[in-house]
């Protein structure tokens, strides 16, 4: 399976903590996403990094890229109530297909 | 929202029958996908379509078929629903030549008993 691997599986903090989760692959992948999901509801899409990025940012949301690592780290600063969610990585293989990862739960507590 | 739909959202099935899932954009997109959802799986692409009357397989097709004979509709077929399908499948929707984000729809919840 050409899956991505996050960890970790689930994560409680409190409001105001910041949330780090990381994703691996085991091939290539390019333009690796984030992606948000509440309970019920479908993906969001977060933020993008290309394969030459290292670190991208936007708003609370810190991204960074290690290609030689094959691996990608999703930090959110300052974290809120309604950050409440899962968390998705997603990277396009050599074949074109966006292959996500297993996601993260978070658990954000006020 | 990205202007896509799911229909139905909440289906019940016997083992055996079919199963048709529709999913419509009002975005003129080409690329239009299909997942599902399992615990401990993330999504996993079932077929996709990058045109009318073009689609491919995914990772998981197996007991799947689609179509496309309008740029605005793309529908999952189960030919005999299994226990196995049971599962929440998403819609998505990627623009032409933009970033290469996609867009999901709300998902639709189908129980094979």
């Amino acid at each position: 399976s050409q899956q991505g691997e996050e960890d970790p599986q689930a994560l409680s903090i409190q409001e105001g903590e910041n949330a780090t989760m990381n994703c691996s692959y085991k091939t290539s992948i390019n333009n690796l996403q984030w992606y948000r999901q509440n309970s019920g509801r479908g993906l969001v899409h977060l933020i993008l990094i290309r394969s030459n990025e290292r670190e991208k940012h936007s708003g609370r949301l810190r991204v960074t890229l290690d290609t030689s690592k094959k691996s990608s780290s999703l930090l959110i600063t300052a974290s809120r109530a309604a950050d409440t969610a899962s968390y998705f990585c997603a990277g396009y293989n050599q074949g074109g297909k966006l292959i996500f990862g297993q996601g993260t739960e978070l658990s954000v507590k006020p | 929202d990205a202007g896509i739909t799911q229909s139905p959202r909440h289906k019940v099935t016997e083992t055996g029958t079919p199963v048709t899932l529709r999913c419509h954009q009002t975005e003129n997109h080409r690329y239009m996908y299909w997942y599902r959802q399992d615990p401990g799986h993330g999504l996993r692409l079932i077929h996709y379509s990058y045109g009318v009357k073009d689609t491919d397989k995914g990772e998981v097709s197996d007991g799947y078929s689609v179509s496309r004979s309008k740029t605005e509709d793309f529908l999952l077929t189960l030919e005999s629903a299994t226990s196995s399908q049971t599962s929440v499948y998403f819609c998505a929707i990627r623009e032409d030549r933009g970033p290469p984000e996609q867009y999901f729809g709300p998902g639709t919840r189908l129980t094979v008993t």
